[in-house]
Formats: structure tokens, C-alpha cells, sequence
């Protein structure tokens, strides 16, 4: 089956304890994004990868971190989070970044 | 950059009834164009497109979206809705020649019976 796969769906942490949200997709795409969503704002791009070795910016990139070592993969890092990344968070992928995005199902971050 | 614009932030609907999601966009350019949907406690999934062509487009589940260039427009409409159409509704759009997806705030649609 078709599918992104993020882990973990919820977490609860504190400020300033690194963290790591997984992404994986078994579609082959070349184009890997992350968003956050909060109420009122819809979905913010917080970085996007192209392909392999292949990342850049999106609107909302301070205070994370990605990689993209594999195709498959693209996890996103919150090296010492703070209350205001708490937030819902979807990784998403397609191919050549032609704007069909398949979602993962979303993972919710709280720093306390 | 391109922008999108959902007017409206709540709609609610009984069942049966017809639901129009209003979208605008602005762009100097040539655009793409989506609809997502994102049912209670899920992703989003994508309920149809426009890339080019007919203006009128058909989409998942009996919904219909047409572009107006000239207002800049892409407004989302399903002529009867059912309970299971509660959801939160995203448009979207991206430049033909760039990569980058901007969503509008999303429009959260409730159906009643």
C-alpha cells in the first residue's frame, strides 16, 4: 500500500530536549516536505527536499533541522525545542514536486 | 510569490445541500491549482487539480471546482453534501515552474442532518 509513515503520532516533551520526527514513503518520490499546521494558519512549509542530499527552506525553517540520506526518508529535527513549535506536524511526498502531495497522517508535538 | 485567500473559515451545511468553498489567489504567473481535504484526525488527500485545459474540473467524491482567470478564482462546490462530508478544506496553488505548494487557512465544513 501506498503510504507516508511518520513516527511518532504524539509526543509530549520539554523545552530544550532534542527530538526527532520520522518520515518514510514507499513511493519512490523524489519530492519530500514538511508543514506544520496550526489553527487559523493552514499548512506552513518548514523545509522541502528535491531529492537526495537535496534540501532548502521553506517558510517557516528557524528552529529545525532535516536530512535526506535516502529517498525514502526525511525526518525532520527539533534540535532544542521551545513552546511555540508546538504544533501538528505532516511530512509529505510526490513526484518531481508537481503539487499532488500524498500526506502522512500527522504527528502532535507539545513542548511543555 | 503566490498567495492564496479562503473566504471563508466556517461552513455550515445541511445535509443535502449544496456548499460552495470560496478560494482567490494571487499570482502574476501561470499557476497549478488544488483542493485538499482533511478528514477528522487524518491527512490530507488531494480532491482534484487543475494543471490546464478545461476550466471545469472533477474531482473525489462529487466535488467540482472551476478557474477563473480573469477573478482569479477557484472556487470548490458539491451540489448535495453528506454527513460524511465534514471536514476541513484546503486550496492551494503553486507556480508552473516551481516546486512550492501555498496553502490557504482552510475552511472547515460542517454537515448537519
Amino acid at each position: 500500500e501506498a503510504q507516508v509513515t511518520q513516527n511518532p503520532r504524539y509526543l509530549i516533551t520539554v523545552t530544550g530536549k532534542k527530538l526527532t520526527v520520522t518520515c518514510s514513503q514507499n513511493m519512490n518520490h523524489e519530492y519530500m516536505s514538511w508543514y506544520r499546521q496550526d489553527p487559523g494558519l493552514g499548512l506552513r512549509q518548514i523545509y522541502y527536499s528535491m531529492n537526495v542530499e537535496v534540501t532548502d527552506k521553506g517558510d517557516v525553517p528557524e528552529g529545525y533541522k532535516v536530512s535526506r540520506k535516502e529517498k525514502r526518508n526525511f525526518p525532520l529535527i527539533l534540535e532544542s525545542p521551545s513552546p511555540n513549535q508546538t504544533s501538528l506536524y505532516f511530512c509529505a511526498s510526490s513526484f518531481a514536486g508537481n503539487g499532488e502531495l500524498f500526506f502522512g497522517e500527522g504527528s502532535r508535538l507539545t513542548v511543555l | 510569490a503566490q498567495s492564496v485567500t479562503q473566504l471563508d473559515s466556517q461552513v455550515p451545511v445541511f445535509e443535502e445541500a449544496p456548499v460552495e468553498l470560496r478560494c482567490n489567489y494571487s499570482s502574476s504567473v501561470s499557476v497549478y491549482l488544488f483542493w485538499y481535504v482533511q478528514y477528522p484526525n487524518q491527512g490530507l488527500q488531494l480532491l482534484l487539480k487543475y494543471l490546464s485545459g478545461s476550466t471545469l474540473v472533477k474531482g473525489i467524491n462529487g466535488f467540482e471546482a472551476e478557474f477563473n482567470k480573469s477573478q482569479t478564482s477557484f472556487h470548490l462546490r458539491k451540489p448535495s453534501v453528506h454527513i460524511s462530508d465534514t471536514a476541513e478544506y484546503f486550496c492551494a496553488v503553486s507556480l508552473t515552474n516551481d516546486y512550492k505548494l501555498s496553502f490557504g487557512a482552510g475552511t472547515t465544513v460542517t454537515v448537519r442532518a
